[in-house]
């Protein structure tokens, strides 16, 4: 089965340039997140969706950031215009739901470097 | 204010011997707790659980104990192994909130 996939794995930008990230949840999982991180600290949320609907974004940076779930599958998260604080991993997960019993399953980040 | 905590940064642990990391947390409404292992350039792997109605779960080698009354949780891994060389995160959540993390322990295995 495959898991979570993101792309792309690296990107290096300079400041005020837009970038996007895409990521494809594992088959059947409703719920997908975005998360952050950065160097030396655990994984903080973005944004949570339930199918396509958003159901927690408050730690989104809605000035800059924003993130699409269009059909409930795929996801995009677009930072526009990047800022040399950007420079993280961005990491995509999904469950099957958000119940807390459900394991969350992470893909292996999109590395992002604002120059 | 962090809810959850892994107070010692790095742990070093010679191969075949016990590793034990620690997390704290301070939400009393967090009823699953998570451990994720991390190398590194690539994302978290979810490793083991425990719901808070357990105080143990066992999954081969790995372990992991919970405290209520301490809010205290730790993972034991034995014989430690040096391909568990990792970031290991302790994550905790109630409901359907998300999961917070801590910021991680780096263990180092030493053959």
């Amino acid at each position: 089965e495959a898991g979570v996939v993101q792309s792309p794995r690296y990107k290096i930008i300079e400041k005020k340039q837009p970038v996007a990230f895409w990521c494809n949840p594992i088959s059947g999982h409703n719920t997908l997140y975005w998360y952050l991180q950065n160097l030396g600290q655990g994984p903080e949320l973005l944004i949570r969706y339930e199918n396509e609907e958003a159901v927690d974004d408050s730690q989104l940076p809605k000035d800059r950031f924003s993130a699409e779930r269009l059909k409930g599958v795929d996801s995009t998260l677009k930072i526009q215009p990047a800022e040399l604080g950007d420079s993280a991993v961005y990491l995509c997960a999904s469950s099957l739901d958000g119940n807390s019993g459900n394991t969350i399953y992470f893909g292996e980040g999109s590395w992002l470097t604002v120059v | 204010d962090q809810q959850v905590k892994q107070n010692s940064p790095s742990l070093s642990v010679q191969e075949g011997r016990i590793s034990i990391l620690n997390c704290d947390y301070t939400n009393s409404m967090f009823d699953y707790f998570l451990w994720y292992k991390k190398y590194p350039a690539e994302g978290p792997t979810f490793l083991i659980s425990i719901s808070s109605i357990k105080d143990k779960n066992e999954d081969g080698r790995f372990t992991v104990f919970l405290n209520k009354s301490a809010k205290h949780l730790s993972l034991h891994i034995v014989p430690s192994q040096p391909g568990d060389s990792a970031v290991y995160f302790c994550a905790a959540r109630s409901g359907n909130t998300p999961l917070v993390f801590g910021k991680g322990t780096r263990l180092s295995v030493i053959a």
